[in-house]
């Protein structure tokens, strides 16, 4: 049984680019949520997807989008990179539109110079 | 403003050892969930705790949730050195029309043998 898998595993980009991450959710999750984690901090809540839409939304400027594919998997889009968007993108795979039971992937670690 | 916080946000412990982490939240909230973090890895879901009064179990760890004080407790009991990581609590909540979930501070636990 696959858990939650994320592409890449890091990434380097300079201010002003733009990057984009992909996450595939567990077997039989069909809802995904992306958070931010600066280094020493907590986890902060982006969006979250299900049924192909963007449910919720965290405190995240519009340079932040995603998209939610009919397998489920999604992609988190970062426009314009700052030099504070270095963190640690963590995604989690859920069931039903909930957050309980979340499920975390392994991460991608983007760095912006 | 929303806030989650923890304490301690360091603790060194002895193997052997019980020790209590905080979780405090200003949010009405029935759900508070527990996760643990080893240095560069993702999230791991400890505990979900969805009623008032849930107590849960897993091995050496047991997490307690009072809604009404606004409370969680995250207990160890007789510490073992494979217990350090960083602990987080996070609850999940309608705020102003909009759904937000927060983690607290983390709690970086360190046993010592």
């Amino acid at each position: 049984d696959a858990g939650v898998t994320q592409s890449p595993t890091h990434l380097i980009k300079t201010r002003g680019q733009q990057v984009t991450l992909r996450c595939s959710p567990k077997s039989g999750h069909d809802t995904v949520s992306w958070y931010q984690q600066a280094l020493g901090q907590g986890p902060q809540f982006i969006f979250q997807y299900y049924e192909e839409e963007e449910r919720q939304r965290g405190n995240f400027p519009d340079r932040f989008s995603g998209h939610q594919f009919p397998n489920y998997s999604s992609e988190l889009n970062v426009n314009a990179l700052l030099l504070g968007d270095s963190a640690l993108y963590l995604c989690a795979s859920s069931l039903g539109g909930w957050a309980y039971e979340q499920y975390f992937g392994p991460g991608t670690r983007l760095t912006v110079t | 403003e929303l806030k989650v916080e923890q304490n301690p946000l360091f603790l060194s412990m002895q193997e052997g050892k019980n020790y209590t982490i905080y979780c405090n939240y200003s949010t009405t909230s029935d759900r508070l969930y527990w996760y643990r973090q080893d240095p560069g890895k993702s999230l791991e879901s400890l505990f979900v705790l969805l009623s008032n009064g849930a107590v849960k179990q897993e091995g050496r760890l047991m997490a307690s949730l009072d809604t009404k004080a606004r409370l969680s407790t995250l207990h160890i009991t007789a510490a073992v050195h494979d217990l350090s990581a960083t602990y987080f609590c996070a609850v999940d909540t309608q705020f102003s029309g909009t759904y937000k979930y927060i983690f607290g501070t983390g709690t970086r636990l360190k046993v010592l043998a």
